[in-house]
């Protein structure tokens, strides 16, 4: 079955760097976009950042963009998410979303790995 | 791009109806007939249980129906049970390989 795991989330402080990765099984890894979606403390879920299935094309949320970098690798099937310049306003639980294919729609979510950006 | 905007709660008792609206723009619930909606427990993975607006993904239950008129979609739960409750988010495809998703419902099973 579809398994998306999450990891590398923990406390950092403002101004800091993080890096997230997303364990995929039970599909072609590499034929499927993935995206990362966060949501704050008591408030809605928020895309963040897409990346195509062979990670030729990478789009983010205007809040994230230059600090913020999706990457896959394809031969480990694991995503990632390279978080730099770190501020309160990114404390979230983070989710690694599959997209399914020619479609609009995320059809599998990992459980989320909580980041908080505290001094 | 700006959240969608979802009531923050709604609530039913066993076997009533309800709908939670999701309201967006031209650019984005009213351009493309790509809304979803997500079912999230706390702690636990979001799923989908609507997408393209009305479609109902394999294995989840009929009583979850979704549509949509000009900026506005709407998903209804229909015979409410008590494992219904949780948080319901709609998101919809924003153009450019963008997304934007709803602020979140609360749905409360009385």
């Amino acid at each position: 079955q579809v398994q998306l795991v999450e990891s590398g989330g923990g406390v950092v402080q403002p101004g800091g760097s993080l890096r997230l990765s997303c364990a995929a099984s039970g599909f072609t890894f590499s034929n499927y976009g993935i995206h990362w979606v966060r949501q704050a403390p008591g408030k809605g879920l928020e895309w963040v950042a897409f990346i195509r299935y062979d990670g030729s094309n990478k789009y983010y949320t205007d809040s994230v963009k230059g600090r913020f970098t999706i990457s896959r690798d394809n031969s480990k099937n694991t995503l990632y998410l390279q978080m730099n310049s770190l501020s309160a306003e990114d404390t979230a639980v983070y989710y690694c979303a599959k997209l399914e294919r020619r479609a609009y729609y995320f059809d599998y979510w990992g459980q989320g790995t909580l980041v908080t950006v505290s001094s | 791009q700006s959240a969608l905007t979802q009531p923050a709660s709604v609530s039913g008792s066993p076997g009533q109806s309800i709908t939670i609206s999701c309201t967006g723009t031209s650019s984005d619930v009213g351009a493309y007939n790509y809304v979803s909606w997500y079912q999230h427990h706390p702690g636990k993975a979001p799923k989908l249980i609507i997408y393209d607006v009305s479609k109902r993904p394999s294995g989840v239950s009929n009583r979850f129906s979704g549509s949509k008129s000009g900026n506005t979609a709407s998903l209804t739960i229909s015979g409410l049970q008590a494992e219904d409750e949780a948080d319901y988010y709609c998101c919809s495809y924003a153009g450019s390989s963008s997304w934007v998703f709803g602020g979140g419902t609360k749905l409360t099973v009385l």
